[in-house]
């Protein structure tokens, strides 16, 4: 059973440049979430990706947006970035939309100059 | 304002004690509450979790019980051992509308020493 895969591992970027990170799900898992950690914090939810629709969002603006494809993959992308970007990204798979445990992957870490 | 809070930044313990790592929360609609471990550059990995309904779940060395009336759960590592060392983190799920959206706490780290 393969995990959750993301790329790239890390990413540098300048202020107002975009970015896109890319998620493989688990086997067999048809929803993606999206988390940004920030340093010394939780992990919090961006967005929620299931048949290829946003289904869920955080409080997070316009500038961060979403794609899922027909093999359940998902990008996230972000425009004009912002110094307090810089944080890891964190895409996790489950199952089904109803299912309550969320598997991540390692994580891409942008830092933003 | 936060949702879920994990007072304690940081634990220590001796191998082979029992760890104790402590979460509050304040919205009263969560209805599944789950633990996870990460170490520096992986990923959160899921540990256990438990339901509103229950008070307790047990998986091996872990045990998580759950205090509805006082909105507390806790996470109890029996023995601890050195590969527990790492940051972790309670999350609920829930809370009306979330649509499956975890929220966290800010983590604790736990370090076991040998």
């Amino acid at each position: 059973e393969t995990g959750v895969t993301q790329s790239p591992t890390h990413l540098i970027k300048t202020r107002g440049q975009q970015v896109t990170l890319r998620c493989s799900s688990q086997s067999g898992h048809n929803t993606v979430s999206w988390y940004q950690q920030a340093l010394g914090q939780g992990p919090q939810f961006i967005f929620q990706y299931y048949r290829e629709e946003e289904n869920g969002r955080g409080n997070f603006p316009p500038r961060f947006s979403g794609l899922q494809f027909p093999n359940y993959s998902s990008e996230l992308n972000v425009n004009a970035l912002e110094l307090d970007d810089s944080a890891l990204y964190l895409c996790a798979s489950r199952g089904d939309p109803g299912d309550y445990e969320q598997y991540f992957g390692p994580g891409t870490r942008l830092t933003v100059t | 304002d936060q949702q879920v809070k994990q007072n304690s930044p940081s634990l220590s313990v001796q191998e082979g004690r029992i760890s104790i790592l402590n979460c509050d929360y304040t919205n009263s609609m969560f209805d599944y509450f789950l633990w996870y471990k990460k170490y520096p550059a992986e990923g959160p990995t899921f540990l256990i979790s438990i339901s509103s309904i229950k008070d307790k779940n047990e998986d091996g060395r872990f045990t998580v019980f759950l205090n509805k009336s006082a909105k507390h759960l806790s996470l109890h590592i029996v023995p601890s051992q050195p590969g527990d060392s790492a940051v972790y983190f309670c999350a609920a799920s829930g809370g009306g509308g979330s649509q499956g959206n975890l929220i966290f706490g800010k983590g604790t780290k736990l370090s076991v020493k040998p």
